[in-house]
């Protein structure tokens, strides 16, 4: 049964690029959830996709932006990238309805702005 | 706004039991959870507990919640090297969505 992933593992940028990161829920979600753990802090929750709608968001600016696929993998993309942006960032999966509560996370793909 | 804090750090003997406490702010939380984060790695789901019950155990693993003080805590008994982590508290608001919010972490180191 695999589990979420997320590609990349590591990713180097420049202030001002864009970038786009990828998350594979686990065998049978539909349902993904984004977040941005700075280091020594807990992680904040970005946005969520369901049935390939962004359904909930959290404080975050525009340049913060998402996509899922008819087989639920999910995109995140930034853009204008600050330096405040380097962060892990994660993501998450759950089954919508009963199970909704349970939320798996991938490894995380660790983003650094310089 | 609605806020979950932990204790930073606890350090605990290798055989002895650890308690990470957690406070949260939101009354409509209907599930509190406790992660497990090793270093460059991402968020292991340990356990959870749905807000109408008192206690939950799991193995090593002992969660407590007074809903009354709104206040969370993780035992773990028998502690091995193996649990030297992060931990982090969370809920999971009735009308979140699945929005988790996190408390800050707690670091737990083990020594032998």
């Amino acid at each position: 049964d695999a589990g979420v992933t997320q590609s990349p593992t590591h990713l180097i940028k420049t202030r001002g690029q864009q970038v786009t990161l990828r998350c594979s829920p686990k065998s049978g979600h539909d349902t993904v959830s984004w977040y941005q753990q700075a280091l020594g802090q807990g992680p904040q929750f970005i946005f969520q996709y369901y049935e390939e709608e962004e359904r909930q968001r959290g404080n975050f600016p525009d340049r913060f932006s998402g996509h899922q696929f008819p087989n639920y993998s999910s995109e995140l993309n930034v853009n204008a990238l600050l330096l405040g942006d380097s962060a892990l960032y994660l993501c998450a999966s759950s089954l919508e309805g009963g199970r909704a509560h349970e939320q798996y996370f991938g490894p995380g793909t660790r983003l650094t702005v310089t | 706004g609605e806020d979950v804090e932990q204790s930073l750090f606890l350090s605990v003997r290798e055989g002895d039991s650890s308690v990470i406490n957690c406070t949260y702010t939101d009354s409509s939380s209907t599930y509190l959870y406790w992660y497990k984060q090793e270093p460059g790695a991402g968020l292991q789901l340990l356990t959870y507990i749905f807000s109408n019950m008192d206690m939950k155990q799991d193995q090593r693993l002992t969660v407590l919640l007074n809903k009354k003080d709104k206040h969370l805590s993780l035992r773990i008994a028998d502690t091995q090297t193996g649990d030297s982590a992060i931990y982090f508290c969370a809920d999971f608001p009735t009308d979140s969505w699945g929005k988790l919010q996190f408390g800050a972490g707690t670091q737990v180191v083990v020594t032998p």
